[in-house]
């Protein structure tokens, strides 16, 4: 089946640095989707790109739509120690119902 | 008012039982799905149900089997538990099936011993 690869599979990073995580597929999707995960909890959406190309922020996050349409980009600026977690990418085919999700990224802010 | 409920958080059981997680929406959503993450954290969906009929059945061992009793709430019965399906369990919600956006519950911890 589909499979979503993220890059980094981990990163630390100190206070105030920039991150940057990508996420390839080997199908396209029409959909891609940034989730956070805090330690103990569920998922929760950070922004949701519906067309190629297209470049989303929400505050200090900014996240791309691949124009190949098999790849998104999450950058995070001047990082704050609530930004740790896992990341995931998740995607979307018109006409297949669910989500896939990408491996994650996990965020250590070092002190 | 938590959106997605989920209950127990917690759940520890022995080989070979019979349990059920119970997973709530407020939302007024029409979808509900039932998503395991393993110890690697990967996330993979199980069960999906639009207005209590399921409509999306994954590659899932039959020991599994959700019910929706109503299109807000969406249960998980395993029986016979193994060791394999130690996991955290999410259930999650979007407003119809052709809806992107999920909103999580904070996930059951089952762990089989």
């Amino acid at each position: 089946g589909q499979q979503l690869n993220q890059s980094p599979q981990s990163m630390f990073i100190q206070e105030g640095e920039d991150v940057s995580m990508n996420c390839t597929s080997s199908s396209i999707f029409n959909t891609w989707l940034w989730y956070k995960q805090d330690p103990g909890e569920g998922p929760v959406l950070l922004i949701a790109l519906y067309k190629a190309g297209e470049l989303t922020s929400n505050g200090r996050l900014t996240a791309q739509f691949g124009i190949t349409r098999k790849d998104s980009f999450l950058n995070i600026s001047a990082s704050i120690p609530s930004d740790v977690g896992i990341y995931f990418c998740a995607g979307l085919l018109f006409g297949n119902e669910k989500l896939t999700f990408g491996t994650g990224t996990r965020l250590t802010i070092i002190p | 008012d938590t959106a997605v409920s989920q209950t127990p958080k917690y759940l520890v059981t022995q080989m070979g039982n019979d349990k059920s997680i119970k997973c709530e929406q407020n939302l007024g959503h029409d979808t509900m799905y039932w998503y395991k993450q393993d110890s690697k954290k990967f996330l993979k969906i199980m069960f999906s149900y639009n207005n209590k009929e399921l409509i999306i059945n994954e590659t899932v061992p039959n020991r599994f089997s959700p019910k929706s009793p109503d299109k807000a709430h969406l249960n998980l019965h395993i029986n016979s538990l193994e060791l394999g399906d130690s996991a955290v369990y999410f259930c999650a919600s979007t407003t119809d099936r052709g809806n992107t956006e999920a909103f999580f519950g904070q996930g059951t911890r089952l762990t089989v011993v």
